[in-house]
């Protein structure tokens, strides 16, 4: 069974600027996940998606970032303009109806960098 | 602010030691509560769950401890590898909280 897909693996960009990351979760997973993880924490939810419909995005700072899920089935986290704080890693997660109860399975994350 | 958080940072134990990573809550009425583990340069991969009727659960090599009298769980490692090293996060639902994490490393 293919893992979670995400990409870049790693972007480096300066303030002000904009990246966008894509996420293709593991097939028939309804869930998604896109979590912040800063180095030395742990991951922060950032925004849940339920198919194409949004769950919970109260910590999606929505001045600078936005996300889609369009079809539910892949997704794109976008950041414009980018600041310093925002480097991070950016996690995609994914989990199904059958799933244990808080069983995700991650991808490998994008690093992003901002000069 | 985070309702989950870990003891230690850091870890360092023997290779074919068990070790014991500890982790409080705050939130009582928490019902459910997974382990983490994320190696360098990876998500992280669930290990084990426990809910909150249950003071024990058993895994491979892994025992995760629940003690709701003083909001406190641990994660037991038997016989402890090399390839344990890694950041492990005691996490609560819904949705998933992660506390800071403790660096687990094994010494050969």
């Amino acid at each position: 069974e293919a893992g979670v897909a995400q990409s870049p693996r790693y972007k480096i960009i300066e303030k002000r600027q904009s990246v966008a990351f894509w996420c293709n979760p593991i097939s028939g997973h309804a869930t998604l996940y896109w979590y912040q993880q800063i180095l030395g924490q742990g991951p922060k939810l950032l925004i849940q998606f339920q198919n194409n419909g949004v769950v919970d995005d109260s910590q999606l700072p929505k001045d600078r970032f936005s996300a889609e899920r369009l079809k539910g089935v892949d997704s794109t986290l976008k950041i414009q303009p980018a600041k310093l704080e925002d480097s991070a890693v950016y996690l995609c997660a994914s989990s199904s109806g059958t799933s244990r109860a808080g069983e995700l399975f991650f991808g490998e994350g994008s690093r992003l960098t901002v000069l | 602010g985070e309702s989950v958080g870990l003891h230690l940072p850091t870890l360092s134990v023997q290779e074919g030691d068990n070790s014991i990573i500890n982790c409080a809550y705050s939130n009582s009425a928490s019902d459910y509560f997974i382990w983490y583990k994320q190696e360098s340069g990876k998500g992280p991969q669930f290990i084990i769950d426990i809910r909150s009727n249950m003071d024990k659960r058993q895994g491979q090599r892994v025992t995760v401890l629940l003690n709701k009298t003083v909001k406190h769980l641990s994660l037991q490692i038997a016989a402890t590898q090399p390839g344990d090293s890694a950041v492990y996060f005691c996490a609560e639902r819904e949705p998933l909280v992660f506390g800071k994490g403790t660096r687990l490393s094994v010494i050969a």
